[in-house]
């Protein structure tokens, strides 16, 4: 069984408009961190937001949210504003354990088209 | 402020040979880790490395040799290359106690 799901592997977008990117998790574990990540059609990696699991409050990074729903088991990525440079594939990752330990398991990602 | 870097960027080879990836990180994280790309597949985690001569396998160890004598190197080795070995293969790290990885820039490997 998967244990990281994006549903929709392609999204399309207004500039300057607001999007969701879906994003559900299955673990038994307590303790576990969930990030999301861009690839740019350059290819690298980025980091754009984590949220661990006894974080009360939503994360936040600039135009970058993270809507958690502990109970519903989904952590979507919001993106505000949407720019032209946002297009890129988007990952969703999971660390299961404790901080130390635990590899990131990665959803097959979604791809965001900003259109201008 | 290299950061994490991986060579080749880029390199074809042939069913059979031995090839090695090379990744190096500046910010001496005790992890790093192997990971490959493929379409439809996301990433998969090959081999980690929690710090020098101490390495573990992932979801996806066959056909792949890691070490890692040195904290800032860990190098990824086909022993013999296969075509389903095709992908492009991310180095990342992190530091013991924190979360999040940092990927390096990739290296697209073509077995022929």
């Amino acid at each position: 069984a998967q244990k990281i799901t994006q549903t929709q592997p392609g999204m399309f977008v207004q500039e300057k408009e607001a999007v969701t990117l879906d994003c559900t998790y299955d673990t038994s574990d307590q303790s576990y961190g969930l990030f999301w990540y861009k690839q740019p059609s350059s290819g690298e990696m980025i980091f754009l937001i984590y949220q661990g699991s006894y974080d009360e409050q939503n994360a936040t990074e600039g135009r970058y949210s993270l809507n958690f729903q502990k109970a519903r088991k989904s952590a979507n990525l919001v993106i505000s504003a949407s720019q032209l440079g946002d297009s890129a594939m988007y990952f969703c990752a999971m660390r299961e354990g404790r901080g130390s330990q635990g590899n990131l398991i990665f959803g097959k990602g979604t791809k965001l088209s900003v259109k201008p | 402020d290299a950061g994490i870097t991986q060579s080749p960027r880029y390199k074809i080879t042939e069913t059979g040979r031995q090839v090695t990836l090379m990744c190096h990180q500046t910010w001496s994280h005790s992890y790093m880790f192997w990971y490959r790309q493929d379409l439809g597949h996301g990433l998969r985690l090959i081999y980690y490395s929690a710090a020098a001569d101490i390495t573990d396998k992932g979801e996806v160890p066959d056909g792949y040799v890691v070490s890692r004598s040195k904290t800032e190197n860990f190098p990824l080795t086909l022993e013999s290359a296969t075509r389903s070995q095709t992908s492009v293969y991310f180095c990342a790290s992190k530091l013991l106690a924190a979360d999040t990885q940092y990927f390096g820039p990739g290296t697209r490997l073509t077995v022929l």
